[in-house]
């Protein structure tokens, strides 16, 4: 069981460069999402889905997009890199919505120069 | 102000000491989650509590939940240089009635020999 699997685990980016990083569950799990995580900030929700097909924003949307074509797979893909989004990603998935709890990739660090 | 707080904000123990971390939730828990990060990797899930009064263990590692439902504790007892990381609470999304998660501030722990 591999849980949950981010990749790239690191990735250095030019401001303008767009890129997608990936994130697979292995355990059927509905509930998947994007969160990054900024010194003194902690994780913020970037989007969620709650089911193949069905995405949502959280907190930071602005620059991020997400698809759910698979329960399996939740990509995030920067469109225009800025230095702003110079940060840790984390994916997590859950079993469902509530009361349960989120399991977490490795991370990706991310820097955009 | 901070929706779950942690105490202390960060602890330095030797080897083999006891050690107890808190979080106070300003709303009642329908679950409290603890997970712990490694320095510069991903969080791991270490318990869920539920119920007013649960305690669980892991190892050398015990949480409880308290009868109100807003204050969990984690105990380490007889602390190794493997305990050494962040620890952080996180609540349930329906506590909050929030899609995202919430976090404590998170408690730095280190254990020298």
């Amino acid at each position: 069981n591999a849980g949950v699997t981010q990749t790239p685990k690191f990735q250095v980016l030019k401001t303008g460069q767009s890129m997608t990083l990936q994130c697979a569950q292995d355990m059927n799990h509905e509930y998947m999402s994007w969160y990054r995580q900024d010194p003194g900030m902690g994780l913020r929700l970037i989007h969620y889905s709650v089911g193949a097909g069905i995405t949502d924003q959280g907190e930071v949307p602005n620059g991020y997009n997400v698809s759910r074509s698979t329960t399996e797979d939740f990509p995030l893909r920067l469109l225009s890199a800025a230095p702003s989004q110079t940060s840790v990603y984390f994916c997590a998935s859950s079993f469902d919505r509530g009361n349960q709890p989120q399991h977490f990739g490795d991370g990706t660090r991310l820097s955009i120069l | 102000s901070q929706e779950l707080e942690q105490s202390p904000q960060s602890l330095i123990v030797q080897e083999g000491k006891n050690l107890t971390i808190n979080c106070t939730s300003s709303k009642t828990l329908y679950g409290l989650y603890w997970y712990k990060q490694k320095y510069g990797e991903g969080l791991i899930f270490l318990m869920m509590l539920q119920k007013g009064g649960e305690e669980k263990s892991h190892e050398k590692i015990t949480a409880k939940l308290d009868e109100k439902k807003q204050q969990s504790s984690l105990h380490i007892t007889a602390s190794q240089p493997s305990h050494a990381g962040i620890y952080l609470c996180g609540a349930d999304r329906l506590s909050y009635n929030t899609d995202k998660l919430i976090f404590g501030t998170g408690t730095r722990l280190q254990v020298f020999p």
